[in-house]
């Protein structure tokens, strides 16, 4: 069993900010690293697949970074908005299986 | 495209009853993977179906058990429930051959209680 963790657990933001979350995970036999957007009484969403050292991806206001050599992932989000309230996962993908962190619930006041 | 559905939405069932939860996966996909996410936790790995056969398989007890259809439907199926049993289980798809390495999607997920 992969230990994958997330941090912080959850995070309260104002409107405007920018804020960061962090997923580690076992750097070994490393496979690929997935990041979802959950928002309640819907399904996670896929937000990125990376799986190169030093990736970067970028979706609008969201962006994310992988680095494998040391077993940590950034998901980083500029200026926050109210509709970016969710619960943001990290899941390593190893051994055939995924391996899922316990979230970052991010809620964004107005 | 529906993209991946699960029935019921909700269930509640008694201890040491049995369960069946179902799952269509997104068109085009034939992998379709089972995940429990108890209350606090993360979605934790149950078992991956591909070609009708239980390919890879998570740290769960064999009261826990799946099926595979031609249409690539799948069913979880948990005998003997427990109070632990508790949960929202997700079903997640994905295309031919990955595993969902490089692409995965998730249903709404089934809400289990048992008392």
């Amino acid at each position: 069993i992969l230990n994958v963790e997330q941090s912080p657990q959850s995070l309260h933001v104002q409107e405007g900010d920018s804020t960061n979350f962090t997923c580690s995970f076992p750097s070994s036999n490393f496979y690929a690293l997935h990041w979802y957007r959950w928002e309640t009484a819907k399904s996670p969403e896929a937000l990125f697949v990376m799986t190169l050292n030093g990736d970067e991806k970028k979706k609008g206001r969201i962006s994310a970074t992988l680095n494998t050599k040391e077993g940590y992932s950034y998901l980083y989000i500029k200026g926050s908005q109210p509709e970016d309230s969710a619960t943001y996962l990290c899941a390593q993908y190893n051994f055939n299986k995924f391996y899922f962190g316990s979230g970052t619930k991010l809620n964004v006041k107005p | 495209d529906a993209g991946v559905t699960q029935s019921p939405t909700h269930l509640i069932k008694t201890r040491g009853q049995q369960v069946t939860l179902r799952c269509s996966p997104k068109s085009g996909h034939d992998t379709v993977s089972w995940y429990q996410q108890a209350l606090g936790q993360g979605p934790q790995f149950i078992f991956q179906y591909y070609e009708e056969e239980e390919r890879q398989r998570g740290n769960f007890p064999d009261r826990f058990s799946g099926h595979q259809f031609p249409n690539y439907s799948s069913e979880l199926n948990v005998n003997a429930l427990l109070l632990g049993d508790s949960a929202l289980y997700l079903c997640a798809s994905s295309p031919t051959g990955t595993g969902g390495a490089y692409e995965q999607y998730f249903g709404p997920g089934t809400r289990l209680t048992v008392t």
